[in-house]
């Protein structure tokens, strides 16, 4: 089965800094999703970015970036010029390509705080 | 009107209640799941219909329900629940005939057992 971990429960960054959310997950496939989500006080999960594994070049969403390291099997978020309402939960998730469902697996969070 | 909507947002009800959660989903999806998120835990499925037909039911006890009546909408009907119950229930939606395709939040029913 696969597994997500993502290591930091919480991590703070100051207003217009650089912080990077670590994720690593474990599985035997070689074709699969990784995501990023995002959950404010609001409680909606938002998708903030994706990334194909068999893509080598990492993923951007504007401030948002991916390092993504398929042989080690990290996949970490880098939030440039953070903002205050950059402030939520962060959930790794992973989901399998193929398949007749495309359930998501996710770690347990890491909750960030922006500080002004 | 947002893509996934789930009523109510909060909820409390007794260990001898009846009550169930609503999900409604406007982006034409074909699948629609149930997560549970507990704190300090990862997101738990619970189960997943596709095309309307269940396809994964991962050991939830029987306390819990799902109904899905049409690819729109997905109910989660609720009794005898115990107070270890107490989450967040989210549902989501996506189109698992397309390869690149993501999952959309509803915002959440709170459940607190009494």
């Amino acid at each position: 089965a696969q597994t997500v971990t993502q290591s930091q429960p919480e991590m703070s960054v100051q207003e217009a800094e650089t912080v990077t959310l670590s994720c690593t997950y474990d599985t035997s496939e070689s074709d699969y999703y990784l995501f990023w989500y995002k959950q404010p006080p609001s409680r909606q999960m938002i998708l903030v970015i994706r990334q194909e594994a068999y893509k080598q070049q990492n993923a951007t969403e504007n401030r948002f970036s991916v390092n993504f390291q398929k042989a080690a099997k990290s996949f970490s978020l880098k939030i440039s010029d953070s903002q205050l309402g950059d402030a939520a939960m962060y959930f790794c998730a992973y989901r399998d390509s193929g398949g007749s469902n495309y359930k998501l697996t996710f770690g347990k969070g890491t909750l960030l705080t922006v500080n002004p | 009107e947002t893509g996934v909507t789930q009523t109510p947002r909060h909820l409390v009800m007794g260990m001898t209640n009846k009550k169930s959660l609503k999900c409604e989903q406007h982006l034409g999806h074909n699948a629609m799941y149930w997560y549970k998120q507990s704190a300090k835990k990862p997101l738990e499925l619970m189960f997943v219909y596709n095309f309307k037909e269940q396809t994964e039911n991962n050991s939830v006890p029987s306390r819990f329900s799902p109904e899905c009546p049409n690819s729109s909408h997905l109910f989660l009907h609720l009794h005898t629940l115990q107070p270890e119950d107490s989450a967040l229930y989210l549902c989501a939606s996506s189109q698992v005939d397309r390869r690149n395709t993501e999952a959309f939040f509803g915002q959440g029913t709170r459940l607190t057992v009494v």
